[in-house]
């Protein structure tokens, strides 16, 4: 598999419910970071979360890292309508100098009213 | 809240054609990016670019493709002889050097469809 990869690949769940994505990777990271997409819309920069870090939160959203199994999992708590998008995953690593992004697959999640 | 600014945010061309994708970064950042996403795909890095030069580059970028900071505020990217496949939505990203743990900030985008 390749860096960054999110399970599941889609993600239904009625408004009020949490929403649970996971991200696996393989190589060692500086950081971790989550981004959302609306359809044909540009990237918004989520949360980060440092390698040496093991769980953050900034208003409904809360992440996990574990280094040791090389993965994380983004928690959206009492969804809403409006957090329909794709969120994805991107690693930055400790190898190469610019820390660029290797971004995840992406999961689509859906939220019904 | 600064923002990153692309333009145009749709461009339609010919195969064979040039087309030169523009960015304006957040004008405090020093680091600068282009990803490209094919429809219904992952997220890809092509290039980076810093301190006037690129610093690093992925297989994508081959050949065809240039950037380059003509003025203090512009970021381009050059696709000399587009292809099919060249058809994207490709964002252009800033990112401020405070250490290795900043995040990235993107722009709106822009699709390029080569027809």
């Amino acid at each position: 598999s390749q860096q960054g990869e999110e399970d599941p690949q889609a993600l239904s769940i009625q408004e009020g419910e949490n929403a649970t994505m996971n991200c696996s990777y393989k190589t060692s990271i500086n950081n971790l970071q989550w981004y959302r997409q609306n359809s044909g819309r540009g990237l918004v920069h989520l949360i980060l979360i440092r390698s040496n870090e093991r769980e953050k939160h900034s208003g409904r959203l809360r992440v996990t890292l574990d280094t040791s199994k090389k993965s994380s999992s983004l928690l959206i708590t009492a969804s809403r309508a409006a957090d329909t998008a794709s969120y994805f995953c991107a690693t930055v690593l400790t190898s190469g100098s610019a820390r660029q992004l290797t971004f995840g697959s992406g999961t689509q999640l859906t939220v019904l009213p | 809240e600064p923002e990153v600014t692309q333009t145009p945010s749709h461009q339609v061309t010919q195969m064979g054609q040039e087309v030169i994708l523009r960015c304006v970064p957040i004008s405090n950042h020093l680091y600068f990016y282009w990803y490209r996403q094919i429809l219904g795909q992952k997220v890809e890095f092509l290039v980076s670019f810093y301190n006037n030069e690129i610093s690093e580059k992925s297989e994508i970028f081959d050949d065809q493709f240039s950037v380059e900071r003509p003025d203090g505020s512009n970021f381009t990217l050059k696709i000399r002889s587009t292809k099919l496949e060249d058809s994207a939505m490709y964002f252009c990203a800033s990112r401020f050097p405070g250490g290795t743990n900043t995040e990235a900030f993107f722009g709106q985008g822009t699709r390029l469809t080569v027809v």
